[in-house]
């Protein structure tokens, strides 16, 4: 059973271009999480998702950035206008579904390097 | 809001040494907490857990054991090999599914 997958592992992008970020959740996992890791902090929640609904976007920033999870394919995490501030690893999790007895299963993450 | 802290890195030991990574934590009601590793280039892995007061997680040879006097869920080692070198991340959850996340503790282990 394959784990997570995310790609790209590495993107670089200029200023002011979009990025996306893709992930794969776990077979049979149905809620997927984002979460950024900007360089020397911890993780922070970005938005959780349900297949075509997003439940909590809480930890989104308000503009430029957005996240879907299709019906069909991987979920993504959209970026518009890149700006340095960016620059950070985005990991994303899935679990089959929610609660302290389902583990959130991590992706490899992509290092987003905005020039 | 809750939060989580833990020990700043890097920490640098021999191997066989005796381990410890400190862990507290803030929150309004009684968290789950985790401790995750992540491998050099690899994700996150979930290493150990505790869902409630008392309860002690362990999985190759780690140890946390969760405080509710002292808020706290320090990680422990015996004895460390210098494959355990990684970033260690201590986590809560609040709610039924957002992660708090410490800062990491990067652990070089020399042989």
């Amino acid at each position: 059973n394959a784990g997570v997958m995310q790609n790209p592992r590495h993107l670089v992008r200029r200023r002011g271009q979009e990025a996306r970020l893709r992930c794969s959740p776990m077979k049979g996992h149905s809620h997927v999480y984002w979460y950024r890791q900007l360089p020397e902090e911890g993780l922070k929640f970005m938005v959780y998702l349900q297949k075509e609904n997003i439940i909590d976007e809480s930890g989104m920033p308000k503009e430029r950035f957005s996240a879907e999870f299709p019906k069909e394919g991987p979920s993504i995490l959209r970026i518009q206008q890149v700006v340095r501030g960016d620059s950070a690893a985005y990991f994303c999790a899935s679990s089959p579904g929610t609660g302290n007895f389902n583990e959130q299963f991590f992706g490899p993450g992509t290092r987003l390097t905005v020039l | 809001g809750n939060s989580v802290t833990q020990m700043e890195g890097p920490v640098t030991l021999s191997e066989e040494a005796f381990l410890t990574i400190n862990c507290t934590y803030t929150a309004t009601g009684y968290p789950s907490l985790f401790w995750y590793v992540q491998y050099p280039g690899e994700g996150l892995q979930l290493l150990l857990k505790a869902t409630k007061a008392d309860d002690k997680g362990s999985n190759k040879g780690f140890e946390a054991t969760y405080r509710k006097e002292t808020t706290s869920f320090h990680l422990e080692k015996g004895s460390v090999q210098v494959s355990d070198s990684a970033v260690y991340f201590c986590a809560s959850m609040d709610s039924n599914y957002q992660l708090i996340w410490g800062a990491g503790t990067k652990l070089i282990i020399k042989p």
